[in-house]
């Protein structure tokens, strides 16, 4: 099976603007989540997704936002860029059908930097 | 809060010796545990599980152990090979609540 995708590998944008971000699960995976990773902070939760509902919310602002397609591919939006979004975000997929216990397998990441 | 630590930052072992990364929890509600591997610019590959009903899992050079008393799960290596090198990142969740929590890292350089 081919592994999680995320597109664009790499974003240059400047303070203010906006920015969507893309990933396609694994084939069969219905649970979509997404992370940001910083130096500082480490990987931090944003959100997870299943069956086009968000299901988890990490504790970010409003200007993150995501959704959810009825082919279980994500997106993640982020509004009004400030230079400390400057991060590598992630995506992950799962398959609730192997049980309550789910293994997130991750995409490449998205190298987003906030000029 | 973390409730997720990894307080090694880093280390370094010799080829063919065994390298052991440890990670400590504080939320008693954790009962599922991974270990992922992380290369500079790609996301981090799994590695290894564990559920909270046992207390040792093994895959090929890699083993887990947890001792749910003391909150803590460590990862052994062995033996460790030049390409084991990368950050190793310790992860935690409920069931039933998908969100991993994790924790900052150790970098592990495995030296020929």
């Amino acid at each position: 099976k081919a592994g999680v995708t995320q597109t664009p590998r790499y974003l240059i944008k400047t303070r203010g603007q906006q920015v969507t971000l893309s990933c396609s699960p694994i084939s069969g995976h219905r649970s979509v989540s997404w992370y940001q990773q910083t130096p500082g902070q480490g990987l931090q939760f944003l959100f997870e997704y299943f069956s086009e509902t968000q299901r988890n919310k990490g504790n970010f602002p409003g200007r993150f936002s995501g959704r959810q397609f009825s082919n279980s591919r994500s997106e993640m939006n982020v509004s009004t860029l400030e230079l400390g979004d400057s991060a590598l975000y992630l995506c992950a997929s799962s398959s609730p059908e192997r049980g309550l216990q789910e293994t997130q397998y991750f995409g490449p990441g998205t190298r987003l930097l906030v000029l | 809060d973390q409730q997720v630590k990894q307080n090694s930052p880093s280390l370094s072992v010799q080829e063919g010796r065994i390298s052991i990364l440890n990670c400590d929890y504080t939320n008693s509600m954790f009962d599922y545990f991974l270990w992922y591997k992380k290369y500079p610019a790609e996301g981090p590959t799994f590695l290894i599980s564990i559920s909270s009903i046992k207390d040792k899992n093994e895959d090929g050079r890699f083993t887990v152990f947890l001792n749910k008393s003391a909150k803590h799960l460590s990862l052994h290596i062995v033996p460790s090979q030049p390409g084991d090198s990368a950050v190793y990142f310790c992860a935690a969740s409920r069931v039933g609540n998908t969100p991993l929590v994790f924790g900052k890292g150790t970098r592990l350089s495995v030296i020929a």
